[in-house]
């Protein structure tokens, strides 16, 4: 079966700073690849996805994440860190149902 | 604003109690999915209906009982749970189910059980 593993539990930042969350995916077939973003006490949000086509899969709220085959990684970046974008980030594959990583709780400090 | 709809966000029961969790969704998915989520861990999915009928079933204990009425509609009973259950439960849906569908979920906000 398909899975992710993220790596780092918990990402601190200062605001205006580089986000970097990294992804990795096993698979031995291209994989459906989601980053999700969950707010306290809420659902969880699409910010992007990557099925076939171009590697850099431009989202919502200025992330982006490019799939690398060769390091079989989909990290998941954003230029400049908002205070708004503190919230717990997951990385997932589709494989007829939607398999979640671990999850990375992403901090930014003023 | 989602388009998945839960009902209720908040519910509070004994363990000797029945209850249920709604979901409602108008999108015309065909797939919808319940997943549940403890405290700082990702989703755990534990069932999935596909055109009505229930596909998957990840062991899930019985005092958990699915039922998908219509393609609009999922429920979750529950009864006789335990404190361990206490948790965020989140329905989801999506076009199909299937390998070849490269659609993402849609989830809703969730409700979150408290199991005294």
């Amino acid at each position: 079966a398909q899975s992710v593993t993220q790596l780092g539990s918990h990402v601190s930042v200062s605001e205006g700073a580089l986000v970097l969350l990294r992804c990795n995916y096993s698979s031995s077939v291209p994989p459906y690849l989601f980053w999700y973003v969950q707010y306290p006490n809420q659902g969880l949000q699409l910010l992007l996805k990557y099925t076939t086509g171009a590697t850099l899969v431009k989202g919502i709220n200025g992330f982006e994440a490019e799939f690398k085959k060769s390091e079989t990684s989909f990290h998941l970046t954003k230029p400049s860190a908002h205070m708004s974008d503190a919230a717990e980030y997951f990385c997932a594959v589709r494989d007829n149902d939607m398999r979640f990583g671990a999850g990375t709780r992403l901090t930014v400090k003023p | 604003d989602t388009e998945v709809t839960q009902t209720p966000k908040h519910l509070v029961m004994g363990m000797t109690n029945k209850k249920s969790l709604k979901c409602e969704q108008h999108m015309g998915h065909r797939a919808m999915y319940w997943y549940k989520q403890k405290a700082k861990k990702p989703p755990e999915l534990m069932f999935v209906y596909s055109y009505e009928k229930l596909s998957i079933n990840e062991s899930v204990p019985s005092r958990f009982s699915p039922e998908c009425p219509n393609s609009s509609l999922l429920n979750l009973h529950l009864h006789a749970l335990q404190p361990e259950d206490s948790a965020l439960y989140l329905c989801a849906s999506s076009p199909r189910w299937s390998r070849e569908d490269n659609s993402p979920l849609h989830f809703g906000n969730g409700t979150r059980l408290t199991v005294t």
